[in-house]
């Protein structure tokens, strides 16, 4: 398996540009995070889905951040417009999660953004 | 929701010594304890981790001990040697929350350094 898979790997880009972020999960995986990470607020959950729906929208900063899951192998993370404290590492995580069970979340190599 | 702490938020010890950090967890609920690996530029990796239905968890040189009536768990790192060199993340689930919800809340992060 070839693990958890984002795209881009690193990303620079202006402020007011718009920024889309994407993730493939690691197949058969049904649930799937999107993580922020910066030296000051340390490792920050954004959204999580299960099943593509998304359950948990409360960590994302602001109107400018959207994320989608339109099918069990595929989400983006867009922002819209970008500005230079969005800069920062963003994880993508998939893990299983059934009953009442919680299993281990595999992290994707994550994407390192920068807004000039 | 979920509050987890973790102290020290750095920890510098001799090559062969023993390593102990530690968290603690607001929400009595949660039954799910990872603890991820995080060397400089790479991904968070699961190198541990505990349910709610035992004490204590070892794997070789790490060990991590759980109180679930003092909401505090550690992770022991014995013989340490220089790849045990990286930032160490505790976590927490939060299994009452609607939907099904997996979410994991991170501590901090503590930055291990073994020196020669």
């Amino acid at each position: 398996d070839a693990g958890v898979i984002q795209s881009p790997r690193h990303e620079v880009t202006e402020m007011g540009q718009e920024v889309t972020l994407r993730c493939k999960p690691i197949s058969g995986h049904n649930s799937l995070f999107w993580y922020r990470q910066t030296m000051m607020r340390g490792l920050e959950l954004l959204i999580y889905f299960n099943n593509n729906v998304p359950i948990d929208d409360s960590g994302m900063p602001e109107d400018r951040f959207s994320a989608k899951m339109p099918n069990a192998s595929f989400s983006t993370l867009k922002i819209q417009p970008s500005e230079p404290r969005d800069s920062a590492v963003y994880f993508c995580a998939s893990s299983t999660h059934g009953g009442n069970q919680d299993n281990e979340q595999f992290f994707g190599p994550g994407t390192r953004l920068t807004v000039l | 929701g979920e509050n987890v702490e973790q102290h020290p938020s750095t920890l510098s010890v001799q090559e062969g010594d023993s390593a102990v950090i530690k968290c603690t967890y607001s929400d009595s609920a949660s039954n799910y304890f990872p603890w991820y690996k995080q060397e400089l530029g790479k991904r968070p990796q699961l190198i541990i981790d505990i349910r709610s239905n035992v004490g204590e968890k070892k794997d070789q040189r790490i060990a991590v001990t759980l109180n679930k009536t003092a909401k505090h768990f550690s992770l022991h790192i014995t013989e340490t040697q220089p790849e045990d060199s990286a930032v160490y993340f505790c976590a927490a689930n939060s299994p009452g929350l609607t939907g099904g919800g997996n979410k994991l809340t991170f501590g901090t992060g503590t930055q291990l350094k073994v020196e020669l």
